[in-house]
């Protein structure tokens, strides 16, 4: 299993509502990231995860919540969103976690979701 | 720090003729580069990667790339462009912990 899965595939959502977001990968890979995307902009890293362990947050707003339950799982929560927060939310993996070098891993990249803030 | 350059905002070429997209990237020591695709509403696909040894790296899809350490360059390029090959270019430099993509380049495949 080489691919990375995520749900739902679109989100739409009141400013007052809770939700979150998931991403699963089976691929043994030990890191994990949570990247926001708006149209026709590259990807922004917000949060990295490592072994688990939470290691780089963008200064992401903290009503944005990630969570890494276990190696191959990662959510991310959401809270009282703006409108402008609505994007393509991309997650991915790497095999090799380096803290603070460059690994030798590409990432892998789940096919995002859709989220649409009212 | 690391950056990366992708100069072209939108390249325009017609089915069957070659492409090259072209990304220039500042970074202290060898860099890991890649490049990715993503077509419209899609995650983001690998094409290529470049870590080290031989400079002209092929990968998928008909597409190569050649690292140029003296020009702080790794362009992609196709010999024969597909239709299907319509989509966002994305050249990044990093690796596992830090990726650092260009603001991509859009290409379009006239018939």
């Amino acid at each position: 299993d080489t691919e990375v899965t995520q749900t739902p595939k679109h989100l739409v959502m009141g400013m007052t509502n809770k939700k979150s977001l998931k991403c699963e990968q089976h691929m043994g890979h030990r890191a994990m990231y949570w990247y926001k995307q708006k149209a026709k902009k590259p990807p922004e890293l917000m949060f990295v995860y490592s072994y688990e362990k939470l290691s780089i947050n963008e200064s992401v707003p903290s009503r944005f919540s990630p969570e890494c339950p276990n190696s191959s799982l990662l959510n991310l929560h959401l809270h009282a969103l703006q409108p402008e927060d609505s994007a393509l939310y991309l997650c991915a993996s790497s095999a090799s976690p380096l803290s603070g070098t460059f690994g030798v891993g590409e990432q892998f990249f789940g096919p995002g979701t859709r989220l649409t803030v009212l | 720090a690391q950056s990366v350059t992708q100069p072209d905002i939108h390249i325009t070429v017609s089915e069957g003729a070659s492409l090259e997209l072209r990304c220039n990237y500042s970074y202290g020591a060898t860099p890991y580069l890649f490049w990715y695709v993503q077509s419209p509403g899609q995650g983001l696909q690998l094409l290529l990667k470049y870590f080290s040894g031989d400079t002209l790296v092929q990968g998928i899809k008909g597409f190569e790339a050649e690292f140029k350490r003296s020009q702080s360059s790794f362009n992609l390029r196709k010999p024969s462009v597909h239709w299907s090959d319509a989509a966002e270019y994305f050249c990044a430099v990093g690796g596992s912990n830090d990726m650092r993509f260009g603001a991509g380049t859009r290409l379009t495949v006239k018939p």
